[in-house]
């Protein structure tokens, strides 16, 4: 059973394109992120989310909006999508408390492709 | 805010050398640190991680021990084989929201 499932895995699309990544998780975590690596691999928060409220949105075009219907899936919508959008996304969760050590856990990544 | 700076990559090893890559921290305090790492395609994975000041973490023959004095939390393999290949990031866990910050990564190459 995979823990942490994000869909696509690939999406390719051009410029100006409104597009949605989902994740879900199956482990009972309450806090759920989407991170974004660069081509140089360096891995920048966007979002979390605590339980369906949003608990931290750091620097990011508000043409990503982030939605959480319950606390085992956190979606991502991107409209009018741009060539610099072009990233791997990551979903993770994890328990509340990465201060006592709970670390995250991540899926594998959509690969997102702008033309 | 917090940050985490790893050695600069990538680190070309040939198999069985001895692999050290530093990582230091800015959180004051007790931050939970964690070393993850991320094979070709793939997301990261826990690699090992340490709570609190001279905890060793280990997993797969890697070590890392929470220095407080130095605010590092260097990653060490005694003998590395092509299979450990991969780019490994150092985490800190002490902000706020439940963040986890991250370092840039380093890429370790393994050759035969």
């Amino acid at each position: 059973d995979t823990a942490v499932s994000q869909t696509p895995k690939y999406l390719v699309t051009q410029m100006g394109n409104d597009k949605s990544i989902k994740c879900e998780q199956n482990l009972g975590h309450d806090t759920m992120y989407w991170y974004k690596q660069d081509s140089k691999k360096f891995l920048k928060i966007m979002f979390s989310y605590n339980n369906k409220e949003l608990i931290i949105n750091e620097t990011v075009p508000n043409r990503f909006s982030p939605k959480s219907p319950d606390k085992a899936h956190l979606n991502l919508h991107i409209n009018s999508l741009e060539l610099g959008d072009s990233a791997v996304y990551f979903c993770a969760s994890s328990q509340v408390g990465t201060g006592r050590g709970y670390g995250y856990t991540f899926g594998s990544g959509t690969r997102l492709t702008v033309v | 805010g917090n940050s985490v700076t790893q050695m600069e990559g990538p680190v070309t090893l040939s198999e069985e050398a001895f692999l050290t890559i530093n990582c230091t921290y800015t959180a004051t305090g007790y931050p939970s640190l964690f070393w993850y790492v991320q094979y070709p395609g793939e997301g990261l994975q826990l690699l090992l991680k340490a709570t609190k000041a001279d905890d060793k973490g280990s997993n797969k023959g890697f070590e890392a021990t929470y220095r407080k004095e130095t605010t590092s939390f260097h990653l060490e393999k005694g003998s590395v084989q092509v299979s450990d290949s991969a780019v490994y990031f150092c985490a800190e866990g002490g902000g706020g929201g439940n963040k986890l910050t991250f370092g840039t990564g380093t890429q370790l190459k393994v050759e035969l």
